[in-house]
């Protein structure tokens, strides 16, 4: 069973509309998770980070985190275009090692 | 641009050659990872350090890879007897763990090293 889970997609929204992007993980004791953006042929970068249970919303983005369920969503409002990309996420305990998921790919339709 | 640069940005090298990357941290970073990325996978986590220490090391990583940071400032990564299953994009990443919490040990990547094996 790998660490963090994601579904591949890709996730066809149209633009405006609200993508959801989901993933679980496996340790229990993770502690921290992120959400990175990734283009083809680019390298990752951060959208949000999140450390408690709850939402936090940060402008189009909203992380929300249920660690009892071992679960993490990403919402993004209004999609544009230009969201369109392979969207990660990642968990880490006491930022000492991180992992990753495969990558759920977005494409925002105009 | 991040601030943290690696070189070179695409290696292409015959099998059972020896390479070697360099990632440049933000000057102000203590801690660099080291990942390796395939197509269609998240990135893979290799090892880290803090400062020049490498704390820990996946049980992924073969004994033909080392990796090194001496001043604790610019890291290198080195793939001795490289195999075709080593082509991959090879990532830098480097964050500032203050011990004042979580909100400061952000993770910023590097373009990446793309290594061809033929």
């Amino acid at each position: 069973q790998k660490e963090v889970e994601q579904n591949s997609g890709p996730l066809s929204v149209p633009e405006g509309a609200i993508a959801s992007l989901n993933c679980t993980y496996s340790d229990r004791v993770s502690q921290s998770f992120f959400w990175y953006r990734q283009y083809s042929g680019k390298s990752p970068e951060l959208i949000m980070s999140i450390y408690s249970n709850g939402d936090k919303e940060d402008g189009r983005f909203t992380a929300q985190l249920n660690k009892a369920s071992q679960y993490v969503s990403l919402l993004i409002r209004d999609s544009q275009p230009s969201d369109s990309a392979t969207y990660l996420c990642a968990v880490s305990y006491n930022f000492n090692k991180f992992y990753f998921g495969s990558g759920t790919k977005l494409n925002v339709k105009p | 641009d991040t601030g943290v640069s690696q070189d070179p940005r695409h290696k292409i090298t015959k099998r059972g050659q020896n390479v070697t990357f360099r990632c440049d941290p933000i000057s102000e970073h203590n801690r660099l990872y080291w990942y390796r990325q395939t197509l269609g996978q998240g990135p893979e986590f290799l090892t880290y350090f803090q400062n020049e220490a490498q704390l820990e090391k996946s049980r992924l990583l073969s004994d033909r890879f080392s990796a090194e940071r001496p001043k604790g400032s610019f890291s290198t990564l080195e793939i001795q007897r490289t195999e075709q299953g080593d082509s991959a994009m090879y990532l830098c990443a480097s964050s500032l763990n203050a011990g004042g919490g979580p909100s400061i040990d952000t993770q910023y990547f590097g373009p990446g090293t793309r290594l061809t094996v033929l």
